[in-house]
């Protein structure tokens, strides 16, 4: 089973503030992903990562910013949070490692309010 | 893009009763999930199923890819079970998932 953490957990942010939510996974896959969920919705893929180095954008527009310096971090940045960004962020990893393909392997999530 | 479809959108059990949830869609696929989301918000893994059958205890899931769909089975359910039942596939290859809309499952005591 694969282990990826999130923090913070739970995120309350006043507006305009730089937030920065972390994602590192301990199973040396190689492609990583960041989901934005609202309460009972589907999930958008906002950004994903083939590898260090790579970044993607993902279906769903997003004002956020993701790097990939380190094969087990994936850390996703919004420069000035707004109210219309409070919703919850999910990352996931998959890799060579994770038999038999692509299955993903979900965090526990970051709960994030912007007031 | 490819379109994913899940059915019922909710639904409501006793406990002790059986369920089938159908996810449809629309190409072909390379990689297909199934998740339950539970009340904290965690999506644990169920079944990866881009074809054939899977059992899992009390779940089983069934994917025919030909005829584009994929079925969760989940037998004597327990309130446990609640939750969001979410399908998610990749069609092209890139590894990039999209989900479906979910399905909304309350089971009662």
């Amino acid at each position: 089973e694969a282990d990826i953490y999130q923090t913070p957990r739970y995120l309350v942010i006043g507006t305009g503030k730089k937030i920065t939510l972390e994602c590192s996974q301990t199973m040396g896959h190689d492609k990583m992903y960041w989901y934005q969920q609202d309460p009972g919705m589907e999930l958008h893929l906002i950004h994903y990562s083939y590898g260090v180095n790579s970044t993607e954008k993902g279906d769903l527009s997003s004002e956020s910013t993701v790097s990939r310096i380190r094969t087990e971090h994936f850390p996703l940045t919004l420069e000035s949070a707004r109210p219309s960004h409070t919703s919850q962020y999910l990352c996931a990893s998959s890799g060579p490692w994770t038999p038999p393909g692509n299955e993903q392997f979900f965090g526990p999530g970051t709960r994030l309010t912007v007031l | 893009g490819i379109q994913v479809e899940q059915s019922p959108p909710d639904l409501i059990l006793q406990e002790g009763a059986n369920s089938t949830l159908r996810c449809n869609f629309s190409d072909s696929v390379n990689n297909l999930q199934w998740f339950h989301q539970n009340p904290w918000g965690q999506l644990i893994n169920l079944f990866y199923i881009p074809s054939g059958t899977k059992q899992n205890g009390r779940l089983s899931a069934t994917t025919v890819a030909t005829e584009r769909y994929s079925l969760l089975y989940i037998s004597s359910s327990q309130t446990t079970d609640s939750g969001v039942y979410f399908c998610a596939v990749d069609g092209s290859g890139t590894y990039k998932y999209i989900f479906g809309t979910g399905t909304r499952l309350k089971v009662l005591a």
